[in-house]
């Protein structure tokens, strides 16, 4: 199984700064990397797909980088919605993984 | 619009069996994959099942494979998740989501259903 690594767990940010969150696959998987929002008590939200690629109506302060073992999800100018928990994923192969998540939090 | 709702969910002994149900509207059923993805309570994701357009492909989480059987019906636009012999750990809210592909990533996600398993 490919294990999904995310650091850090958690971050205290204030509004405007610029917030990188890095996830760590235990083996090369191309670009099949998507990175998901949630809020608390609130649906995963897809924000990116194919490590870079932006879905549709999602703000473009997000962006994806990275391929083969190590992602980055950034976040420029942090709004105060954007406070929330993000998790990474590959779809490389089954069975499907998740990161442990990345809490971001109000400084 | 894209919507996905999950039902059945509910409070069950150890061992015992439950069924969910996820109705989709908004799109072209037929032509999507469709997925299981949990949540244990205040942990994270953990993908559960999925099933390609026409049920060609399907595939299980190592820690359900055997004890739950994932299905769609087309004609009625839903999947279904058969879950036996639950054990407390299979406790989470159970989410329905959209994949354009199988095993792929999940575009649209449904409010999920609970499961508790508990004596």
């Amino acid at each position: 199984d490919i294990q999904m690594t995310q650091s850090p767990s958690s971050l205290s940010a204030s509004v405007g700064d610029r917030v990188t969150i890095t996830c760590r696959a235990s083996q090369r998987i191309s670009t099949f990397l998507n990175w998901y929002q949630q809020k608390p008590g609130e649906v995963p939200e897809l924000l990116i797909y194919g490590a870079s690629s932006l879905q549709g109506g999602v703000p473009s302060r997000f962006s994806g980088s990275g391929s083969g073992t190590d992602f980055t999800l950034t976040i420029n100018t942090l709004q105060p919605e954007d406070f929330a928990t993000y998790y990474c994923q590959q779809s490389y192969s089954t069975p499907l993984t998740f990161g442990g998540g990345t809490k971001v939090e109000i400084k | 619009e894209v919507q996905l709702v999950e039902s059945g969910g509910g409070l069950v002994n150890p061992g015992e069996s439950l069924r969910l149900s996820c109705a989709a509207s908004g799109f072209t059923f037929s032509t999507y994959s469709l997925n299981w993805v949990r949540q244990a309570p205040g942990k994270g994701l953990e993908w559960v099942s999925s099933i390609s357009t026409s049920s060609t492909y399907i595939y299980y989480a190592d820690s359900v494979k055997g004890r739950f059987t994932i299905s769609r019906d087309d004609a009625k636009n839903s999947i279904y998740l058969q879950m036996n012999s639950l054990r407390a750990d299979d406790t989470a809210v159970y989410f329905c989501a959209r994949g354009e592909a199988v095993a792929g990533r999940f575009d649209y996600w449904g409010q999920g259903s609970l499961v508790t398993v508990s004596s």
